[in-house]
């Protein structure tokens, strides 16, 4: 069993729609992370998270450590959103990133 | 800002000869990793590293794999006898204790 799933795998929006992508993990963790990668292949990290909130211009992350699991939201989407967004997870504030399966999301204009 | 740089980012290699893949993380990071990511497919974790030494590496890791810090800010990656399941992208991460990854943008490996 993977210890982070995603949900959607796959995602497509109209521009302005409000985005929401959902991570679940089985194991215990200092953080989650969510990360962007572009076709070009980069990856940026978005957000690192431990407990609760955290907004960056359009983009919110939340998180519930009792259940598990993560969301990352886009409010007014917009075609250059479109990439893979990765949630990934940490065990420890020093060890290894255990990375999801990713979801692609394409906003069309 | 700082950024954690990847030479380079596009190598074609013979199956069987070695590559050396380089990154050079934020100076003053105390936590390296490598992963790698095959085509369609997830990011893998390859091996971190602190101290001057491996912490880590998972079962893709093997005799075929090396890494090094040889002077304080490169750091390595060499694979041995390359094949042709070691075609993939790999990128280079820093970061400090409980603080940000910082990846590279990725060399791309190709073996034919």
């Amino acid at each position: 069993k993977n210890e982070v799933e995603q949900s959607p795998q796959n995602l497509t929006a109209q521009e302005g729609e409000f985005i929401t992508i959902n991570c679940s993990y089985s194991v215990g963790i200092s953080a989650l992370h969510w990360l962007q990668q572009h076709p070009g292949g980069g990856i940026v990290s978005l957000f690192m998270l431990s407990s609760g909130k955290k907004k960056h211009g359009r983009l919110i992350a939340t998180i519930n450590i009792q259940e598990k699991h993560s969301s990352l939201h886009i409010t007014a989407s917009h075609p250059r959103d479109s990439a893979v967004y990765i949630c990934a997870v940490q065990k420890t504030s020093y060890d290894k990133v255990i990375f999801g399966p990713g979801t692609s999301l394409s906003v069309i204009p | 800002e700082p950024e954690v740089t990847q030479t380079p980012s596009h190598q074609v290699t013979q199956m069987g000869q070695e590559v050396i893949l380089r990154c050079v993380p934020i100076s003053n990071h105390l936590y390296f990793y490598w992963y790698r990511q095959i085509l369609g497919q997830k990011v893998e974790f390859l091996v971190s590293f602190y101290n001057n030494e491996i912490s880590e590496k998972s079962e893709i890791f093997d005799d075929q794999f090396s890494v090094e810090r040889p002077d304080g800010s490169n750091f390595t990656l060499k694979i041995r006898s390359t094949k042709l399941e070691d075609s993939a992208m790999y990128f280079c991460a820093s970061t400090l204790p409980g603080g940000w990854l910082h990846f590279g943008d990725g060399t791309r490996l190709s073996i034919l």
